[in-house]
């Protein structure tokens, strides 16, 4: 099994919309938890952490963990064309100070 | 100028050739990483190091190997080119008091023939 699982398909938004998208993870000891967003061609990029269960909120992102589901997700509310991109998903691996990704989620945004 | 640097930016080489990717950084990072991206597997490490005399293995070492030179210069070699190594690599850093948050390189596209 993989450590992060991100099992949806590119993801389709009209302009305005909310995106979602989701991951899980295996191991039940990690405990911070990150999403990247690459760009077409480009590198990843940090946008969002979040370590505790519950909410975080950073502008028109939402990052959103449930531990016991053990379970991650991400809302962009409000989508633009420039919010299209890959967004990968990771975990810290407990005991290790390394990040396991997961394999990504395309998201274009329609205008 | 980038804080994380990879040359080359584009490589084509043949089975068997020995090839190197160097990655250097300005951020003041002691830990530093080496990935791989393969469509439809997402990234995947090969190596990281959490200072120059701290070398670990990750997920798909087989095949490659690396060189922490100095804090800001850490290389992977793949001694012997397959096609399957076929990929785009990434090189990144990050603080020790943040791991979680890495900066990534523009990305190294390695073509064996």
């Amino acid at each position: 099994q993989k450590e992060v699982e991100q099992n949806s398909g590119p993801l389709s938004v009209p302009e305005g919309a909310i995106a979602s998208l989701n991951c899980t993870y295996s191991d039940r000891g990690s405990q911070s938890f990150f999403w990247y967003r690459q760009y077409s061609g480009k590198s990843p990029e940090l946008i969002m952490s979040i370590y505790s269960n519950g909410d975080k909120e950073d502008g028109r992102f939402t990052a959103q963990l449930n531990k016991a589901s053990q379970y991650v997700s991400l809302l962009i509310r409000d989508s633009q064309p420039s919010d299209s991109a890959t967004y990968l998903c990771a975990s810290e691996v407990y005991g290790n100070n390394r990040l396991a990704f997961g394999k990504g989620n395309q998201v274009v945004v329609i205008p | 100028d980038a804080d994380v640097t990879q040359t080359p930016r584009n490589r084509i080489t043949k089975t068997g050739k020995r090839i190197m990717l160097e990655c250097s950084q300005t951020k003041g990072h002691d830990r530093m990483y080496w990935y791989r991206q393969d469509p439809g597997l997402g990234l995947r490490l090969i190596y990281y190091s959490f200072d120059v005399k701290d070398i670990n293995k990750g997920e798909i070492s087989d095949g490659y190997s690396v060189s922490r030179q100095a804090q800001a210069k850490f290389s992977l070699s793949l001694e012997s080119a397959i096609p399957n190594q076929t990929a785009l690599y990434f090189c990144a850093t990050s603080d020790p008091t943040e791991a979680g948050e890495q900066f990534f390189g523009p990305g190294t596209r390695l073509t064996v023939l």
